[in-house]
Formats: structure tokens, C-alpha cells, sequence
């Protein structure tokens, strides 16, 4: 249980464009959701928490309007980088918290997404 | 606010051999999880073991064990009988026990196994 799938894996965009990706808990309902953005041997930075039925909390320095974040079901969190450019080339994470296993302490990751803007 | 330090951004360790990695953190709170991830270069995040910072006996998984240090606000990862597989970027991390799942991690520790 407890499986979190992301996709794409990898997804190559022209810069301007904008590109989806999707963050799903197969087996269990997350009312939150936790995008983090990973650059080459460095951490994983939280951009922003995703609620269930509600607006996307933004970490400071974040730009919402780039980064918009969706989370419409209790199954599904979407993170749109809209306006691409090549300094959003990164490795972006999705993790999903399920309130109702281990208490507040598990958190369950997707496989990520290599995006890379030309 | 959290804040997890690793301050070896590079180890590395003889296959068989055992291996330390340090993680420090600066919290406020008394209710509270640690945790160390590993990072293949999948790049997949597996979890490798976890501490509550209520319980004073040191978490251990097979080859995995920690060293929790609750006053010192240290939380070492030791990993026994090294392995090729072992080899991976290790990241320490923190959860709030009121902050639903969000982790605030170290910078990481890139672990290369020699054979």
C-alpha cells in the first residue's frame, strides 16, 4: 500500500510553453500533498503544500502564477509550471501525506519528474 | 523555524565496512520525527529508517541503526556491512509532529561504496 505515482517521468518543453505534472495516491486518500524541486547533488526544496479543496500554500520566494498547483480530488495534485524557461529545468517530487497511516509521520514520495526546457 | 544540517556533503566507505553519517538539527518543539531517506540514482526517495523524538531507544533496521542524541539534537546514521547497493545520496530529515508530512531535509550526503 501507500503508493504514490507521478507523471511524467520525463517531459522535454519549448521554452514559453507550459507543462502538467500529475501526482496520484493509488491506495489511499491524501488531503495533502507536498511539491519539492531537486537541482543536480543538491536537496529537495518544499515549493509549496498542496490541500485538498483548497488553495496551494506557497513557500517564500515561490512565484504562484508560474507554479500553479491543483489539487481537485483527494487523489490527485497537479503542478503546472506555465511559461517555461530553462532555468526551470529541475527534478521535481511529489510526496502525499496519508493522515490515517502512522499517525503524522509518513510521508510517501512519487518517482519524480525530470523536466527539461529547450 | 526547522532547520537539518549534514555537514558531509561526501563519504565514502570499503564494501563489509561500516560507514557514519552526521545530521544535526535545531528545533524548538518536543513533538517531532526524524527520519533518513536514500536517494539512488533513480532518484526514487526511500525511506531507511525513522526515530520519534519521544522514544529514547535508538531506531535500528538491519544494517541501518541511528544514533539519536535528543539533547545534542543529533540524529547519526550508521550503516554496518557496507554494500555496492548502499551507495546512493543519504538526506536527513525533520518532520513537525504538527505539520501533516512536510519535511524539511539536511543537504545531503553523497555515499560512494568501494569494493
Amino acid at each position: 500500500g501507500a503508493v504514490v505515482s507521478q507523471h511524467p517521468s520525463r517531459v522535454i518543453c519549448k521554452s514559453g510553453t507550459s507543462v502538467k505534472i500529475e501526482c496520484r495516491s493509488l491506495d489511499f486518500q491524501a488531503t495533502t500533498m507536498f511539491w519539492y524541486r531537486q537541482f543536480p547533488k543538491q536537496s529537495l526544496m518544499l515549493m509549496a503544500t498542496s490541500n485538498e479543496g483548497s488553495k496551494a500554500t506557497y513557500e517564500q520566494g515561490v512565484e504562484k502564477d508560474k507554479f500553479l498547483i491543483n489539487h481537485a480530488s483527494l487523489t490527485l495534485s497537479t503542478l503546472t509550471v506555465t511559461s517555461a524557461h530553462p532555468e526551470d529545468s529541475s527534478f521535481y517530487i511529489c510526496s502525499a501525506r496519508a493522515p490515517e497511516m502512522a499517525g503524522n509521520t509518513e510521508a510517501f514520495f512519487g518517482q519524480g519528474t525530470r523536466l527539461t526546457v529547450v | 523555524a526547522q532547520t537539518v544540517t549534514q555537514s558531509q556533503p561526501e563519504m565514502s566507505v570499503q564494501e563489509a565496512e561500516t560507514v557514519t553519517l552526521s545530521c544535526t538539527y535545531d528545533t524548538s518543539e518536543s513533538d517531532y520525527y526524524l527520519f533518513w531517506y536514500k536517494q539512488p540514482p533513480s532518484r526514487q526517495m526511500i525511506l531507511v529508517i525513522r526515530q520519534e523524538a519521544y522514544k529514547q531507544q535508538n531506531a535500528t533496521e538491519n544494517r541501518f541503526s541511528v544514533n539519536f542524541q535528543k539533547a545534542a539534537k543529533s540524529f547519526s546514521l550508521k550503516i554496518s556491512d557496507s554494500q555496492l547497493g548502499d551507495a546512493a545520496m543519504y538526506f536527513c530529515a525533520y518532520i513537525s509532529g504538527t505539520s501533516y508530512g512536510k519535511l524539511t531535509f539536511g543537504q545531503g550526503t553523497i555515499l560512494t561504496v568501494h569494493p
